[in-house]
């Protein structure tokens, strides 16, 4: 298993711009999920999915869209980057969305925008 | 508000010493707590959660309900346990994992 996979690694991009932070994974888990991570910061829950058709906002969804069409992917998109966007992305899943269940985290995605 | 609190952004020690990580929770309930750890290069993984009152890799938590506190301890560090830690909160209510996390302490274990 590949387990989590997001793509791209890094990316720069211009204010304005608009992208789509890929994620995947081939563990057939219910619940997924995305994150930020801001230096000194930890990781803060932009939205997350609890299976497929279904998604709701986290604490910080302002700027970005999800969808989840399949099971196994979930991408994120930016609609418009702004600075402070800048940021790495982590994406995660888990076999079920109830509350013990460990959360498998992907590489995560560095995210520049000038 | 819903809070995890890891007062030390680093903690320096050598190795065979004992080991506490820090971390304070503010939530009006009984959350699930957790400990995660991304090694260099790695990515971020589960070290271990309190319902499951395990010890992993030598690490403990326990849980303080009076003192809102989720410390990990271990009581001698390895030079391999170097990494950056995190706590992290999942509320009970609403019923879904949406983990609040620290800001991190990163742990350096020196020879």
């Amino acid at each position: 298993n590949a387990g989590v996979t997001q793509t791209p690694k890094f990316q720069v991009l211009k204010t304005g711009q608009s992208m789509t932070l890929q994620c995947a994974q081939d563990m057939n888990h219910e619940y997924m999920s995305w994150y930020r991570q801001d230096p000194g910061m930890g990781l803060r829950l932009i939205h997350y999915s609890v299976g497929a058709g279904i998604t709701d906002q986290g604490e910080v969804p302002n700027g970005y869209n999800v969808s989840r069409s399949t099971t196994e992917d979930f991408p994120l998109r930016l609609l418009s980057a702004a600075p402070s966007q800048t940021s790495v992305y982590f994406c995660a899943s888990s076999y079920s969305h109830t509350t013990s269940y460990e959360q498998y985290f992907g590489p995560g995605t560095r995210l520049t925008v000038t | 508000a819903q809070r995890v609190t890891q007062p030390e952004k680093l903690l320096s020690v050598f190795k065979g010493a004992p080991v506490e990580l820090k971390c304070n929770y503010s939530y009006s309930g009984s959350p699930e707590l957790f400990w995660y750890v991304q090694y260099s290069r790695q990515r971020l993984q589960l070290l271990l959660r309190h319902i499951s009152r395990e010890s992993i890799k030598g690490f403990t938590a326990d849980l303080n309900k009076g003192e809102t506190s989720f410390h990990l301890k271990k009581p001698f560090a390895q030079e391999e346990d170097s990494a950056m830690y995190y706590c992290a909160l999942s509320p009970i209510s609403g019923g879904y994992n949406k983990l609040i996390f620290g800001a991190g302490t990163r742990l350096a274990v020196h020879p």
